[in-house]
């Protein structure tokens, strides 16, 4: 089985940094993704990592340490739009995708 | 090109009824699969295939059936419907067999209400 762990909700500014944590228990371990859920729509793909480090894509980068079991997802320059649940999502041995409860991210002017 | 397309998007069931919500995937992607999304539960995986003939349970499968005739289509079948399957429906395909690999593109979601 998995266990996915993510804050519930986070707070912060416009033009700032936010880091949303995500901790995972799994019996085997072959990637972790992140997506984005804007209110009402689907979910988007943001990132994904297999291997230990930091991946950078723009304004978004995500890391991961698989000894830990432990992701991140780091936002900078924040903008209204950013506003939405951030999912961490992690596959085990097999072909299930299995998503965590998501953070609901709110950026304030 | 359409992506990832659901019907019904919106629903209202009686206790009891069956129904089936329509999924298709006009990008050639193997796998597909289907999770609901209830708040503060998350998106929770129902069923997957990783091609044409071939489904397998995911987390919570029980009152819903799936079936794979063609790589295109993913229907999901509720036997009767209960107040408990009331939950936001989302479809999901990757162009690898291996979700492990590949984005998972969704589709626009179908809103069920059982009542």
């Amino acid at each position: 089985g998995q266990n996915i762990d993510q804050p519930t909700e986070m707070t912060a500014t416009e033009g700032a940094i936010v880091q949303i944590n995500c901790t995972y228990q799994t019996s085997g371990f072959n990637g972790l993704f992140w997506y984005q859920q804007h209110a009402g729509e689907a979910p988007t793909f943001l990132s994904y990592n297999v291997l230990d480090g930091l991946e950078e894509k723009g304004r978004f980068s995500s890391f991961l340490s698989r000894s830990k079991g432990y992701s991140y997802l780091l936002l900078k320059e924040l903008q209204m739009k950013d506003s939405a649940s951030y999912l961490c999502a992690v596959t085990d041995s097999g072909y299930a995708l299995n998503f965590g409860k998501g953070t609901s991210l709110l950026v304030t002017p | 090109n359409a992506g990832v397309t659901q019907t019904p998007k919106f629903q209202v069931l009686k206790t009891g009824q069956s129904m089936t919500l329509q999924c298709a995937q006009d990008m050639n992607h193997e796998y597909m699969s289907w999770y609901r999304q209830d708040p503060g539960m998350g998106l929770r995986l129902i069923h997957y295939s990783v091609g044409a003939g071939i489904t397998d349970q995911g987390e919570v499968p029980n009152g819903y059936n799936v079936s794979r005739s063609t790589t295109e289509d993913f229907p999901l079948r509720l036997l009767s419907a209960a107040p408990s399957q009331t939950s936001v429906y989302f479809c999901a395909s990757s162009y690898t067999p291996d979700p492990n690999t590949g984005e998972l593109f969704f589709g626009e979601g179908s809103r069920l209400t059982v009542l």
